[in-house]
Parts: C-alpha cells; structure tokens; sequence
C-alpha cells in the first residue's frame, strides 16, 4: 500500500533560518505528491504540489522537487518567518480523492 | 469562489450517541472525501464520494458512514459513539476527474476547517 514518511518534529528555527522537512513515500503506480500546511484550529491548506518526477512544486518561498529515484519530495525554504510556524504535511494520491498522508512537522520560528 | 464548509464546527456528544456532519463543497466540484485527524493517528481516510457514489473506502468499521446529495453536499454519519471517535473530521472536495491526455488524477485537494467531535 502507500505510505509517506516525514521527518520527525518538532522543528524549531530562528528567523531568516534555512528550513528543511524530508519526506519519502512508498506507491505503486505514479502518485502525485503535495504539501499542505495547517494553521491552529483551521484545516489543511495546499502549500505546494507535483504530479510527475523532476517537478519542482513551488509558493510563498516554499520549494520541493519530486525525486522517483529516491522517492522523496524534501519541503524547502531558504528564509523563514515567524508567520511560517504551523504544522506541515506531506501527502501523495495515486486516487483521485484519496490522499495518504505523512505524521506531520510541527515548525516553530522564533523571531 | 466559496471554499468548502463544514458544519458544525464544534460537537459534544456522549457514548452510544450518534451523530451527523455536513460538507459543502467547492461550486463545480463532484469529489468528497472525509478523514479523520488524531494525535495519535494522524490523519486517516474515511471515504471518499464521487457523484453519489462512495468511492473509494479507508479501514474504519461500518458505524462510519457517508452519503452525497445530486449537488456534491455530503454527509457523514458517525453511530454509536466511542470515546476514540474524538476527533477533528475533515472535509476535501476536489475536481475528483482525471486529465484526459496525461492520465493523471486532478486530485488537489481543498480541506474545510473541520467539525471538532468530543464524545464524553
């Protein structure tokens, strides 16, 4: 079956610091891979996505690149900001619909 | 656009109880898929429907049920309730189609806030 497997949290930085939250997945087939990022008391929001390998998904500074041959999707960013604390997902689909999801990142950037 | 909602936000119900919660999704949208978030689990699916019918079915037992409307709205119904059913359920709507030419399924999902269920 699928599965995705985040880097473990929490992650705390100081701001302007380079963040990076590994991600690896198992598919079968050609899953697409997200990130989404959830705010307290609020649901999840796409922050960024890919559907085919060597695609690099990018917003708000994030970046990730879909690797096949590592089958990771790393979640980048070279300066954050407090307002980037939140917990992050990752998450591949290979069905429309349904979406398998990592454990999730908690990151804290402290000013 | 109006983004998906969810309703209601907030639920206290006690064991044995049952309940129900609402989706609406995004206008034009015909993919609704539910999951369960945990601290313990994580995020789980529940199911998934596509125009009326349930797509796609995660692991939950057969008190977790689901149905959709003629106009994508869907419900979720949760019957005898246990202490591990509290939870935050999520909603997603997505196109729920696949891209003609690459084969690929439209499958970015849109989440509502979410309906915090505490069962006493």
């Amino acid at each position: 079956g699928n599965s995705v497997t985040q880097m473990e949290g929490p992650v705390t930085l100081s701001e302007e610091a380079f963040l990076t939250i590994n991600c690896t997945y198992t598919a079968t087939g050609y899953p697409s891979l997200f990130w989404y990022v959830q705010y307290p008391g609020e649901g999840l929001q796409l922050l960024l996505k890919a559907t085919k390998a060597d695609d690099k998904g990018s917003n708000k500074g994030f970046e990730a690149t879909y690797r096949k041959e590592t089958t990771s999707f790393h979640l980048e960013k070279g300066s954050v900001q407090v307002s980037d604390s939140a917990v992050y997902f990752c998450a591949l689909s290979t069905n429309a619909g349904k979406s398998t999801f990592g454990d999730g990142t908690t990151l804290t950037v402290k000013p | 656009k109006a983004g998906v909602t969810q309703t209601p936000r907030y639920l206290i119900k006690t064991r044995g109880q049952q309940v129900t919660l609402s989706c609406s999704p995004i206008s034009g949208h015909r993919s609704v898929s539910w999951y369960q978030q945990t601290p313990g689990q994580g995020l789980q699916f529940l199911f998934e429907y596509f125009s009326e019918t349930q797509r796609n079915k995660g692991n939950f037992p057969g008190r977790f049920s689901g149905r959709q409307f003629s106009n994508s709205r869907s419900e979720m119904n949760v019957s005898t309730l246990e202490l591990g059913d509290s939870a935050l359920y999520l909603c997603a709507s997505s196109a729920g189609l696949r891209d003609l030419e690459t084969r690929v399924a439209n499958n970015e999902q849109f989440f509502g806030p979410g309906t915090r269920l505490t069962v006493l």
